[in-house]
């Protein structure tokens, strides 16, 4: 199946710094890549859909100022965490749609980054 | 998006068969099935797609009645490493946005 890949896995910034975290597709093109963050013990919560030489669209209750989404090709998404504060410690999830045989969109998840703020 | 609701936890024993339902009774005439399986700082990992009817793959079956408002996903005979979080999702064909559920913490014991 499509391989996405995330970098870092893991990072561990001070308060008030900034974080990026890549998301590729690695053999196949996206249009669309989704951003979610996942707190211990809970499920994914979708933040935003990234779409290729366009604008982010963020879910309600996301701070776009506060998640910066880049879709600069058709195989890079950015997340850029900026001004990162304990709270904003979480897992990290990004994913990509092919178009499968089925005639559907089978959506290809990262490995996960793993952001701890201190 | 159309809601899923999905029992939160399930437990088994290693070769039984597992059967997790999903329920989905706002489901559109867009919206197909998908079902993920996660592991613990994993991201998920797609299993199964249907749209209709039934599904089989290497891995596992996936049952949708002709009302399409539930679904089961089926896994034949189950090993620890199966112990896991399984999600039901309903996506619309148009724009992928995949809402996720609580989730069924399925885990097997030996």
């Amino acid at each position: 199946g499509a391989v996405v890949s995330q970098h870092p896995s893991r990072v561990i910034c001070k308060s008030g710094t900034s974080v990026k975290i890549e998301c590729r597709s690695l053999d196949f093109q996206a249009t669309t890549m989704f951003w979610y963050r996942q707190f211990p013990k809970q499920s994914l919560m979708l933040m935003a859909t990234s779409n290729e030489g366009s604008k982010a669209t963020y879910e309600q209750g996301v701070e776009k100022d506060k998640f910066l989404i880049n879709h600069a090709s058709l195989t890079l998404s950015t997340l850029t965490v900026t001004s990162a504060h304990p709270e904003d410690s979480s897992f990290y999830i990004c994913s990509a749609t092919v178009l499968s045989g089925g005639g559907g969109n089978e959506q290809f998840f990262g490995p996960g980054t793993r952001l701890t703020v201190l | 998006l159309a809601k899923t609701t999905q029992p939160i936890s399930m437990d088994s024993y290693e070769g039984q068969e597992v059967n997790i339902t999903c329920s989905h009774n706002n489901i559109a005439t867009n919206d197909y099935i998908t079902w993920y399986q996660q592991f613990p700082s994993q991201g998920p990992r797609f299993i199964i797609q249907g749209y209709k009817t039934k599904v089989t793959n290497e891995v596992a079956s996936l049952f949708i009645p002709a009302d399409r408002k539930s679904s089961t996903l089926s896994l034949p005979r189950v090993s620890l490493s199966d112990t896991a979080v399984y999600y039901c999702l309903v996506g619309d064909w148009n724009t992928d946005k995949l809402i996720f559920g609580t989730g069924t913490r399925l885990q097997v014991f030996p």
